[in-house]
């Protein structure tokens, strides 16, 4: 049904471990959007991308590195998280970064640090 | 900085029952998206409004911009189940980046 896939769907890991995140969009969308979604707060946005180029960075740690190798690919790399960071991870993409366009997302992957 | 303010946070309904939500914020809105999430899902965009006072219908639900464009509505008659979840506004904003409210759960008993 939608455009944006996300894998993995679930993920757990340790403190220690390092994983990544992928998200793709069939749209062919310009933007590309990471958020978290928490429990109990506004839906988070991480970082922004259009064309390629990073354009948003909400003082995200630097535990969260992203990578955007093309429009329609989108990493987040995970490396020594916390367990504050367990949450929903959302994939979102739009025709432009303009924030009048409307946003498709990804079904998530939901992460648990243990 | 800006927010979006959503009331209420929980609402349980009779299925059958109006619900409403609303979305306010201190400071103009610039255009106001709705998005719906359901139970275990992703947020679904469901309309924008853009001008002042405007009012749109999607079958049983109604979105209404204030007249200040300082708050908006979503307003659903004879809620049924599958009107069950989460339910967004954001605003544009005028930096282009969507500012979330916290978002209004809805639980319909059937």
């Amino acid at each position: 049904e939608t455009g944006v896939t996300q894998t993995p769907r679930h993920l757990v890991m340790g403190m220690t471990n390092k994983k990544s995140l992928k998200c793709e969009q069939h749209l062919g969308h310009n933007a590309m959007y990471w958020y978290k979604q928490s429990a109990k707060k506004p839906l988070e946005l991480m970082f922004v991308y259009n064309f390629k180029e990073q354009t948003e960075n909400n003082s995200v740690p630097s535990r969260f590195s992203p990578e955007c190798p093309n429009s329609s690919h989108l990493f987040l790399h995970l490396h020594t998280l916390q367990p504050e960071d367990s949450a929903l991870y959302l994939c979102a993409s739009s025709q432009d970064r303009g924030g009048q366009d409307t946003q498709y997302f990804g079904p998530g992957t939901r992460l648990t640090v243990l | 900085g800006q927010q979006v303010m959503q009331i209420p946070q929980y609402q349980h309904v009779q299925e059958g029952e109006d619900f409403t939500t609303y979305c306010n914020s201190s400071t103009t809105l610039s255009n106001i998206q709705w998005y719906k999430q359901r139970p275990g899902g992703h947020p679904v965009f469901l309309i924008q409004l853009v001008k002042s006072g405007e009012v749109k219908k999607q079958k049983r639900l109604t979105f209404q911009f204030g007249e200040a464009k300082k708050n908006s509505s979503l307003h659903i008659t004879a809620t049924q189940t599958t009107d069950v979840g989460t339910y967004f506004c954001a605003d544009a904003g005028n930096n282009r980046k969507l500012i979330w409210g916290l978002g209004t759960s809805l639980a319909v008993n059937p």
